[in-house]
């Protein structure tokens, strides 16, 4: 089954603590994002990858890392947490970046930052 | 940059009848795509309907058709004959033809209830 995974669906952290989220996918898509969503605000990109080691900043990329050692996956790093970081991320895949490719995603891992 | 505005925070239909979800936006570009997703409780994003900004048909899926009007920025979501399962969040989205990264810009949303 064509899918976008993500793992953990719940994490409950502390300020400052490393926490890293893992997203996959197994439709050997190029094009890999992040998104967090907030209430009133809608989902904003944080991160993008067009493929293997190539990632860009989106909207809100602060207090973020991410990495594409594999053409599979795309990890979303918080080295540092913060309370504000508190928030429904979102991992999303699409095979290219033209219009025709529906974008993917992920169930969503709720994070509370303490 | 791009923005989207979705006014309507929470919108009610019957079961059955027929509902309008607004949605404007902002651009200075010409060739660009629209979206309307779903997100039931269940949290998962499901693409309803989408629209390319070069075609003046409007776009339709089975009980969702939109009302594309690009002159006036505009992208509404009309709902036929709601079901229950219709009930969830409704978010318009933007992406610019022009910009790297696949980026969708999000309104707001509108939560969506279904009475019986």
């Amino acid at each position: 089954e064509a899918q976008v995974t993500q793992n953990p669906r719940y994490l409950i952290t502390v300020t400052g603590k490393k926490l890293t989220v893992t997203c996959s996918q197994n439709m050997n898509h190029e094009y890999m994002s992040w998104y967090r969503q907030d209430p009133g605000l809608g989902l904003r990109q944080i991160y993008y990858s067009m493929n293997v080691e190539v990632t860009d900043k989106g909207d809100v990329p602060e207090g973020y890392k991410v990495s594409r050692k594999e053409k599979r996956n795309f990890p979303l790093i918080l080295e540092s947490p913060s309370p504000n970081q508190t928030s429904l991320y979102f991992c999303a895949s699409s095979l290219a970046g033209g219009w025709i490719d529906t974008q993917y995603f992920g169930p969503g891992t709720r994070l509370t930052v303490l | 940059a791009q923005t989207v505005t979705q006014s309507q925070p929470e919108m009610s239909v019957q079961e059955a009848e027929t509902v309008t979800l607004s949605c404007t936006y902002d651009t200075s570009e010409s060739d660009y795509y629209l979206f309307w997703y779903k997100q039931p409780p269940s949290r998962q994003m499901i693409l309803v309907i989408r629209q390319e900004a070069y075609k003046q048909q409007n776009a339709t899926e089975n009980r969702f058709s939109v009302n594309f009007q690009k002159a006036a920025k505009s992208f509404s979501l009309k709902i036929s004959d709601s079901q229950l399962g219709d009930a969830a969040m409704y978010f318009c989205a933007y992406r610019s033809a022009m910009e790297y990264g696949n980026k969708l810009v999000f309104g707001a949303g509108t939560i969506l209830r279904v009475k019986s």
